[in-house]
């Protein structure tokens, strides 16, 4: 069976301008979050959402936004890029959102903003 | 935001040798503690998930345990080989099914 899979894999975008990830859940699996990891530091929460609506949201600024399709796909969109949004950003993806179950995650796709 | 906390942060070990590593988290709203393995270019491979205070897991020469009254999670990996180098994550899931993870031990076995 196919894991979390991301896309792109990797992207270099200019400040200012707006980027959009995408990431398709296991076969099955109706919650998905995003997480953003930083160089030295662990991820961080950016956003939760299960059956299309959002669950939760970390502390990121609104320039983040994310939504989840019908099929449980999802997108998380970046506007008005910022040099330190440059991250490692992963998706994840859990059958329920009961606490307790396994999250998957998928290899991320690497942003770099010049 | 929870503050879990990893040591070390990094270790070198000889190929055979056990090691463990420490997680520390919050133990107030606690509700589950999740181990992951990180090979660069990887994903993150999910290794064990905990609720209950006293669980013990294992999983082939790794294993781990929890204490949730004083908010801690041990790694043990027993008889290190080269495949096992890699990060080391540990999160703590809040009641909003997010996780809050800390820095990671990076291990490295020494052939």
């Amino acid at each position: 069976d196919a894991g979390v899979t991301q896309s792109p894999t990797h992207l270099i975008k200019t400040r200012g301008q707006q980027v959009t990830l995408r990431c398709s859940p296991i076969s099955g699996h109706k919650s998905v979050s995003w997480y953003q990891q930083v160089l030295g530091q662990g991820p961080q929460f950016i956003f939760q959402y299960y059956e299309k609506e959002e669950r939760g949201r970390g502390n990121f600024p609104d320039r983040f936004s994310a939504r989840q399709f019908p099929n449980y796909s999802s997108e998380l969109n970046v506007n008005a890029l910022l040099l330190g949004d440059s991250a490692l950003y992963l998706c994840a993806s859990s059958f329920i959102t009961s606490t307790g179950n396994t999250i998957y995650f998928g290899e991320g796709s690497w942003l770099t903003v010049v | 935001i929870l503050n879990v906390e990893q040591s070390p942060q990094s270790l070198h070990v000889q190929e055979g040798d056990s090691t463990n590593f420490t997680c520390s988290f919050p133990s107030s709203n606690f509700y589950a503690l999740h181990w992951y393995r990180w090979e660069t270019a990887k994903s993150p491979e999910a290794l064990f998930v905990m609720t209950l205070n006293g669980d013990e897991k294992k999983k082939g020469r790794i294993s781990a345990t929890l204490n949730t009254k004083e908010g801690y999670s041990y790694l043990y990996i027993k008889g290190s080989q080269p495949e096992d180098s890699a990060t080391y994550l540990c999160a703590s899931q809040t009641g909003a099914n997010n996780l809050f993870f800390g820095t990671g031990t990076r291990l490295t076995v020494i052939p």
